[in-house]
């Protein structure tokens, strides 16, 4: 069964980095992912998605602050020098035979 | 302007039906995938429903298998879910979405969302 684990509150101070981590359960690590950001009041929006050869492609008007990486089944969403508008939900969301699959999400706060 | 807009969510009674729609514009509707994500208030994000390019294919979430319909109409660039036997758990937010095409169900765009409110 695939599953994408991610920990659900994570937190930086204002112009830090942040790492957030999707984990792809076993059996799926090769699998690609892609992330999405959820600001409070408003709907999802497509950031990136990330191949499990490491490479990644953005969404149109995604600030280069954000970047994906990815080691063995571990697909990573790096925000730098955090903004104050980036305080928001992220998911993580992937897909096998016609079924989507979404991370819990994490719940990121700049403090 | 590429964009995806929800409309005909509400309030209705449970056992009740419902029909939302979403409307593309701005690209070729008929090239993508396209998928209903809800979100229950305060809760995460939950697929729905899938729907090929071209119709020939829809999946569908347990939690609405045989109760929700997704459909599409290429010629009005309009994606649809019908919504029957509603019950008080399908509370939420639905969003429409679409995803890359070719078989890759990784969604790169997002409507605003409709709030469907299941209630006696």
């Amino acid at each position: 069964q695939l599953v994408l684990t991610q920990s659900p509150s994570a937190s930086a101070s204002l112009g830090a980095s942040i790492k957030l981590t999707c984990t792809l359960s076993a059996g799926h690590s090769s699998y690609p992912i892609a992330w999405h950001q959820q600001q409070p009041g408003k709907g999802p929006r497509y950031l990136l998605y990330l191949n499990g050869d490491d490479t990644h492609t953005k969404g149109d008007g995604i600030p280069d602050r954000f970047s994906g990486s990815s080691s063995g089944a571990e697909r990573y969403l790096t925000i730098s020098s955090l903004q104050s508008e980036d305080e928001a939900d992220y998911y993580c969301q992937t897909w096998v035979t016609g079924l989507v699959v979404f991370g819990g999400g994490t719940k990121v706060t700049v403090l | 302007q590429v964009q995806l807009v929800e409309s005909g969510g509400g309030v209705v009674q449970p056992g009740r039906s419902l029909r939302p729609s979403c409307a593309a514009s701005g690209f070729t509707f008929s090239n993508y995938g396209m998928h209903w994500v809800r979100q229950a208030p305060g809760k995460g994000l939950e697929w729905v429903a899938v729907i090929w390019y071209d119709g020939s294919y829809e999946n569908y979430a347990d939690s609405v298998k045989g109760r929700f319909t997704i459909s599409r109409d290429n010629s009005k660039n309009t994606l649809y879910l019908q919504m029957n036997s509603l019950r008080v758990e399908d509370t939420a937010v639905y969003y429409c979405a679409r995803d890359l095409g070719r078989g890759v169900l990784l969604f790169d765009l997002w409507g605003q969302g409709t709030l469907v409110t299941v209630s006696s």
